[in-house]
């Protein structure tokens, strides 16, 4: 069975840095490329960054680029996704899915809450 | 960035009917599009790809068409189950981008 688990949210001052991880199971995750997307609360989706399956490839959306890095290490089986700079508006639920850009499996989401 | 518009924003409807949910794109992104079942307060949950192709497990209520700039899903005998936010997501082109949502309620 798939598994994503997300970890390494809660609360963040404006101007803090965060930085979230996603254990990978049931998969051959080597294989796969992956994604972070966020959701704030009471909205829609938005992809933010996308990562090949060898960590050799990175994509961001202008919203998080520059703040963001996202990696990974195929021997963990684990995503990562440092956030710096963070603001107020980048409170959301964040997931890790896996796949290309469209999204086959998703972790449960962690909440990142950006306030004073 | 190319701009998913789904339509309704919401709807109610009976268990037993048949729902129809539109997505237009502002660009011609041919049949690069999945559709995502959210139930409140948990992940989103990917249902079909590429237009029209079912995800492994998914029911065969579900179905998806469309090519060009327009898109649909249709849930036939909606179930208990099915009422959820559904979501378009199109990914000819970078960055992918998800349509607004569709809330499927209970009449």
């Amino acid at each position: 069975e798939v598994q994503l688990v997300e970890s390494g949210g809660g609360l963040v001052q404006p101007g803090g840095s965060l930085r979230l991880s996603c254990a990978a199971s049931g998969f051959t995750f080597s294989n796969f490329e992956m994604n972070w997307v966020r959701q704030a609360p009471g909205k829609g989706l938005e992809w933010i960054s996308y990562i090949s399956s060898r960590g050799t490839t990175m994509y961001y959306s202008e919203s998080v680029k520059g703040r963001s890095t996202i990696s990974r290490d195929n021997g963990k089986n684990s995503l990562d996704l440092q956030m710096v700079g963070l603001r107020v508006e980048d409170t959301a639920v964040y997931y890790c899915a896996s796949g290309g850009y469209f999204h086959d499996y998703w972790g449960q989401g962690i909440l990142v809450t950006v306030s004073s | 960035d190319i701009q998913m518009t789904q339509s309704p924003s919401s709807l109610s409807a009976s268990v037993g009917d048949r729902v129809t949910i539109t997505c237009r794109a502002s660009q011609d992104i041919s049949s690069w599009v999945g559709w995502y079942q959210q139930k409140a307060g948990k992940a989103p949950k990917a249902l079909i790809y590429a237009s029209s192709y079912l995800q492994s497990g998914v029911p065969s209520r579900f179905s998806g068409s469309g090519s060009g700039t327009d898109f649909t899903l249709t849930i036939s005998n909606l179930q208990p189950e099915d009422f959820a936010t559904y979501y378009c997501q199109q990914y000819n082109s970078f960055p992918p981008t998800f349509g607004q949502g569709t809330k499927v309620e209970i009449k």
